[in-house]
């Protein structure tokens, strides 16, 4: 009965490469970001999805494209992948639009080589 | 913008109480969050504080003073599992929830 579940956990990939990653939520959740942390643990949010509507694209490279087919569901695919992508990428659900109470999946830790 | 600021690293022993702070500046502040994170997990909300006061959810409690722009998480009879990284988090006027850069605390027998 896992709430947030994202996959893959690990990723390891060469430049220039085409990676997917997805999510899912059962919680009933309206609203799934996804978020990107660096080696220092800065979190930031990347996209937002409410209801399957993009809402917040923050300056992220087109590189990065998010699909959400229905509302449990937030994937994210990055094309052309680069060393300065590597971090670990976040799927995180709320019942509404930047609450502050989210939940988070396990995490998929991506290295470029 | 959205800015938080929180200590880098704090150092506790087993049973003390430790006091993680955080000012933030946002523009149309809505609430202040805290999450833990240990080493190689996913942050795990921890508390949520839209109005002034002290909200407490067993050893960990949560402060805000929104006139001072500031809040703390207090954490109290310390054990070992409590070494993470604490983040707080605010919402504002973007519509999106902005972390700090996380507080190290590391707990000593």
């Amino acid at each position: 009965d896992t709430a947030v579940s994202q996959t893959p956990k690990y990723l390891v990939t060469q430049m220039g490469n085409d990676k997917s990653i997805k999510c899912e939520q059962n919680l009933g959740h309206d609203t799934m970001y996804w978020y990107k942390q660096d080696s220092k643990k800065f979190l930031k949010i990347m996209f937002s999805y409410n209801n399957k509507e993009l809402i917040i694209n923050e300056t992220v490279p087109n590189r990065f494209s998010p699909k959400s087919p229905d509302k449990a569901h937030l994937n994210l695919h990055i094309n052309s992948l680069e060393l300065g992508d590597s971090a670990v990428y976040f799927c995180a659900s709320s019942h509404r639009q930047g609450a502050g109470e989210q939940y988070f999946g396990p995490g998929t830790r991506l290295t470029v080589t | 913008g959205q800015s938080l600021e929180q200590p880098s690293e704090v150092t506790a022993v087993e049973g003390a109480i430790v006091q993680i702070n955080c000012t933030y500046q946002t523009s149309g502040f809505y609430g202040l969050s805290w999450y833990q994170q240990h080493d190689g997990g996913a942050p795990t909300f921890l508390s949520y504080n839209a109005l002034d006061g002290l909200e407490e959810t067993g050893r960990f409690s949560s402060f805000l003073s929104r006139s001072d722009s500031y809040g703390y998480l207090l954490l109290q009879e310390l054990q070992m599992k409590d070494s993470a990284s604490y983040f707080c988090a605010c919402g504002g006027a973007t519509n999106k929830l902005i972390f700090g850069t996380g507080t190290l605390l590391a707990v000593q027998p």
